[in-house]
């Protein structure tokens, strides 16, 4: 049973950056898996962010693209987001998940959420 | 970019069937995902392409998709199926492959 576990800072200042990390358990990061960030600003809908494969190959939300970089440890089975510049309307929940494929595939599995917020 | 289309909400009462639809130009040539999301929880997968259900979904669960709609569809309701739903496509017409999700769907259950 795979599990995923964000963690980093609930608040973040103006023009700062985001940092997450997802820690995954049960499942090997250097599987044909692909990893994701998923984000819900609160009391709206779901926002893809990108997501990486274990040899660092990613793909991004064009909306988001010129700030968000996501990489991944797979010495330490994880992976992280850093989204920089950000503002109010960054606050969100951000979930990380686990991706089938690169295109066509699934979020199959989710985890928990964490929540961050954009505040001086 | 590519955008897709929810009703902001559906009702129904106990027993009866919900549909909720999905729209997107030319959706029926893409493999459909259905998310739902109770509150305060994370989103579970419900349908994947389009028609298949994971493990421990109920059969009583179903999707569909053709030309410019697909749609989830939720027989014999009940209390427990009262929950936000989503749906996603991947696009790649103007750019790299990227997830696409719905604005979602608030089941409610009168």
């Amino acid at each position: 049973q795979v599990r995923l576990q964000e963690s980093g800072p609930g608040l973040v200042k103006p023009s700062g950056a985001l940092s997450l990390t997802c820690v995954v358990s049960g499942d090997s990061i250097t599987s044909t898996r692909w990893w994701s960030w998923v984000r819900q600003p609160p009391g709206k809908g779901l926002e893809w962010i990108g997501q990486v494969f274990h040899r660092g190959d990613t793909y991004y939300n064009p909306s988001l693209k010129s700030r968000v970089t996501i990489s991944v440890d797979t010495a330490k089975n994880e992976f992280s987001l850093r989204l920089n510049s950000v503002t109010a309307a960054d606050t969100a929940m951000y979930y990380c998940a686990r991706t089938t494929s690169s295109y066509g595939g699934n979020f199959d599995s989710w985890g928990q959420g964490t929540l961050v917020t954009v505040s001086s | 970019s590519y955008v897709l289309t929810q009703p902001p909400s559906v009702s129904v009462a106990p027993g009866q069937t919900a549909k909720i639809s999905c729209g997107g130009y030319s959706i029926g040539s893409k493999t459909v995902q259905w998310y739902q999301q109770k509150p305060g929880q994370a989103p579970v997968l419900v349908i994947y392409e389009d028609r298949d259900r994971p493990s421990g979904i109920p059969e009583r669960i179903s999707g569909s998709n053709s030309g410019n709609t697909a749609t989830l569809t939720i027989s014999s309701v009940e209390a427990g199926d009262e929950a936000d739903y989503y749906c996603q496509v991947w696009d790649s017409s103007d750019s790299d492959p990227h997830a696409v999700f719905g604005g979602g769907t608030k089941l409610t259950v009168l």
